[in-house]
C-alpha cells in the first residue's frame, strides 16, 4: 500500500556536492512532505509543499513537485557530513499519511 | 518544551507477555500517531487518534491496542507480544485534525520479542 517511493534507495556523495533524491507516488495529493532521519532518531519534518506549488526553498533544500508526473524531487546543495541520513517523503494515503522507504544518503567527509 | 516523548526507549519481552508503550506530547496538539518501522521500510500506522476521545485503525493494527487516556497521551499496548511484533516504534502528534499538518516525532522504542 506504499504510496510514495523514494529513489534511489541509498546514495553516497562527496561533502560539497549536491544530492537529489525523487518520490514518486500514485494518487492525487494535497500536499507531500519530507522528512529526515538520523540513524537511532525519530523523523524530523524539513519541508511541505501543496499541491499547487511546484517549488519551495528553506536554507539549503529545495524541493519540487510535479502533479502531473507524481512526483517530487528533494535537492540539498553542497551537501555537508551532518546531511547524513535517511530521507523520506509522506504523501497522502488512506491511512493519514503514507510514508515511503527511503533514501539512505552518506555524506563522505 | 519537551516535544513527544516516548517511553521505555528499549525493551525485550518474551513471546506472549503484554506490555504498554507510552507517548505523551506537550504542545497541545489535538491529532497523535503511532508508527512501526520494520528495518529497510518506511513508516507504517497502527492506530492513529484524532482528537481526544476518539481513536482509528491504521494500516496494521492487528495484535495492538490503543487508549488516548487525554490529549496530552497516547499509549500502546501489546497484549500478547509475538516476535513478528519485534520493530522501533514512534509516536507522533501534530497540530490539527486533518492529518494533513506537519508531523513531530518521539525518539522511538526500539522493542524485541524473544
Amino acid at each position: 500500500s506504499q504510496q510514495g517511493e523514494e529513489d534511489p534507495q541509498a546514495l553516497s556523495i562527496q561533502e560539497g556536492e549536491n544530492a537529489t533524491m525523487n518520490c514518486s507516488y500514485k494518487t492525487s495529493i494535497n500536499n507531500l512532505q519530507w522528512y529526515r532521519q538520523n540513524s537511532g532518531r525519530g523523523l524530523v519534518h524539513l519541508i511541505l509543499i501543496r499541491s499547487n506549488e511546484r517549488e519551495k526553498h528553506s536554507g539549503r533544500l529545495r524541493v519540487t513537485l510535479d502533479t502531473s508526473k507524481k512526483s517530487s524531487s528533494l535537492l540539498i546543495t553542497a551537501s555537508r557530513a551532518a546531511d547524513t541520513a535517511s530521507y523520506f517523503c509522506a504523501t497522502e494515503g488512506t491511512y493519514k499519511y503514507i510514508f515511503g522507504t527511503g533514501t539512505r544518503l552518506k555524506v563522505l567527509a | 518544551n519537551a516535544g513527544v516523548t516516548q517511553t521505555p526507549k528499549f525493551q525485550v519481552l518474551k513471546t506472549g507477555q503484554s506490555m504498554t508503550l507510552q507517548c505523551a506530547q506537550d504542545m497541545n496538539h489535538n491529532s497523535m500517531y503511532w508508527y512501526r518501522q520494520d528495518p529497510g521500510m518506511g513508516l507504517r500506522l497502527i492506530y492513529y487518534s484524532a482528537s481526544e476521545g476518539t481513536t482509528d485503525k491504521g494500516e496494521v493494527p492487528n495484535g495492538y491496542n490503543v487508549s488516548r487516556l487525554n490529549k496530552r497521551e497516547f499509549s500502546l499496548r501489546l497484549e500478547s507480544a509475538a516476535p513478528s511484533q519485534t520493530s522501533v516504534y514512534f509516536c507522533a502528534s501534530t497540530p490539527g485534525t486533518s492529518g494533513r499538518d506537519e508531523q513531530f516525532f518521539g525518539p522511538g522504542t526500539r522493542l524485541t520479542v524473544l
